[in-house]
């Protein structure tokens, strides 16, 4: 079955440094990928969509300055998060979609904790 | 109004009852509707499909009601290992908007 690979699965970072997320989709293409952040005992929150090749369109409230996304290939985007502080801390989560299809595989998460 | 609504829950059953969860969205035109697991710590998975005309996986029932803009999960002979959040999701022209999710606990 379909597989996205979440890298790194927890950091913990240094208020002011930058930490960037990879999400891979493993063994399909990944026209569509989504990022999500989470926090404790709430729901996913849709923080980008990036299609591969175009700017990623970013929900109301999401600074896109602060969120770099970044989709260069069928098979990698990137979360970079700008000049962390402790509220950034979260649990961050991508998933992915190839062509056509409408069903979500989801990496298994990034937990960063910015002290 | 948001979106996709779920009750939060908590919901805590014993083991072996049969519980029900719904969802209502908003949009009327929403194309597509499922129904994910998350584990506490972990990245969601999807649980199943929901079709028009009702579909079963073993002891999981989803149902999908067009005219009031609902779905339903039902779970019954439950385990404690279906202890867990549900969440609803719906797809409108690729856009997967995500409910708040259900909480659920079965206790022995």
């Amino acid at each position: 079955g379909a597989v996205v690979s979440q890298h790194p699965s927890w950091v913990i970072c240094k208020s002011g440094t930058s930490v960037k997320i990879e999400c891979r989709s493993l063994d399909f293409q990944a026209t569509t990928m989504f990022w999500y952040r989470q926090f404790p005992k709430q729901s996913l929150m849709l923080m980008a969509t990036s299609n591969e090749g175009s700017k990623a369109t970013y929900e109301q409230g999401v600074e896109k300055d602060k969120f770099l996304i970044n989709h260069a290939s069928l098979t990698l985007s990137t979360l970079t998060v700008t000049s962390a502080h402790p509220e950034d801390s979260s649990f961050y989560i991508c998933s992915a979609r190839w062509a056509g299809a409408n069903v979500l595989t989801f990496g298994a998460g990034s937990r960063l904790t910015v002290l | 109004r948001k979106e996709v609504e779920q009750d939060p829950g908590p919901f805590n059953v014993p083991e072996g009852a049969t519980v029900a969860f719904n969802c209502t969205y908003s949009n009327s035109a929403s194309q597509s509707f499922f129904w994910y697991r998350q584990d506490c710590r972990k990245e969601p998975k999807l649980l199943m499909s929901v079709y028009s005309s009702g579909n079963e996986d073993g002891r999981f029932t989803a149902q999908l009601n067009r005219a009031s803009q609902y779905i339903s999960l039902l779970i019954r002979d439950s385990k404690l290992s279906d202890s867990a959040t549900y969440l609803c999701v719906v797809n409108l022209d690729n856009d997967m908007r995500f409910g708040a999710g259900t909480r659920l606990t079965v206790k022995p």
